[in-house]
């Protein structure tokens, strides 16, 4: 069974800090990676997601994720955080099924406070 | 319409009661999904529709939860005698066929007292 682990609950970060935030994941194949972010009182929002070629890839907002397959890992950074950053963020593996669906597998989340 | 809209925002209901949540996808998206997000932690599958199809219920909890989309656009999470256990933000989502990429709604946060 596919499982995906975050394993920062809280991360508190100064305004124009770097930010990374992890992630592991367990699946069987070639995983389909996804990052949302959830602003409060917001519907999940997708940053970037990684399917295939280029491990690094690029989203919107200035964030990046980097997939290791090495290490199980397709962790989020930022080089330089905004205010409105301030967010909960959540990991997600993808088990796309033949018949086109996907079905996601969530990271607990963890939740970033930007202080100024 | 422009986003996935879900129905009612929030809901407040008594202990044995039904419930029922509706969501509104993105027009032309074909599959639709529903995830419960408990307080703290990721969102959860429940459940998936391609069309009118239900493509998998495996995330269901237990046989008092039912979801149906009879004309493959809308679809109803109905939850029957509710329980304080059910209480949750259920997030409806949406997507192209085969694109990979889920688009979400805001949720129905249900409190069952």
């Amino acid at each position: 069974a596919q499982s995906v682990t975050q394993p920062d609950i809280h991360i508190t970060v100064s305004e124009g800090a770097s930010l990374e935030l992890r992630c592991n994941y367990s699946y069987g194949a070639t995983p389909y990676l996804f990052w949302y972010v959830q602003s409060p009182g917001q519907g999940l929002q997708l940053l970037l997601k990684y399917f295939s070629g280029d491990t690094l890839v690029q989203g919107i907002k200035g964030f990046e994720a980097e997939f290791k397959r090495s290490q199980s890992s397709f962790n989020l950074r930022k080089p330089s955080v905004h205010w409105s950053d301030a967010a909960e963020y959540f990991c997600a593996v993808g088990d796309v099924i033949k018949a086109a669906g996907n079905k996601l597998t969530f990271g607990g989340g963890t939740r970033v406070l930007v202080k100024p | 319409g422009a986003g996935v809209s879900q129905s009612p925002r929030y809901k407040v209901t008594k202990r044995g009661q039904d419930v029922a949540l509706r969501c509104d996808p993105i027009s032309g998206h074909v599959s639709l999904y529903w995830y419960r997000q408990a307080l703290g932690q990721g969102p959860e599958f429940l459940t998936y529709f391609n069309y009118e199809a239900q493509q998998d219920k495996s995330g269901l909890p237990n046989d008092r939860f039912s979801a149906e989309r009879p004309e493959g656009s809308i679809s109803t999470l109905t939850i029957q005698r509710t329980e304080q256990r059910d209480s949750a933000m259920y997030r409806c989502a949406s997507s192209f066929k085969g694109s990979g990429e889920l688009f979400f709604g805001e949720g129905s946060r249900l409190t069952v007292l």
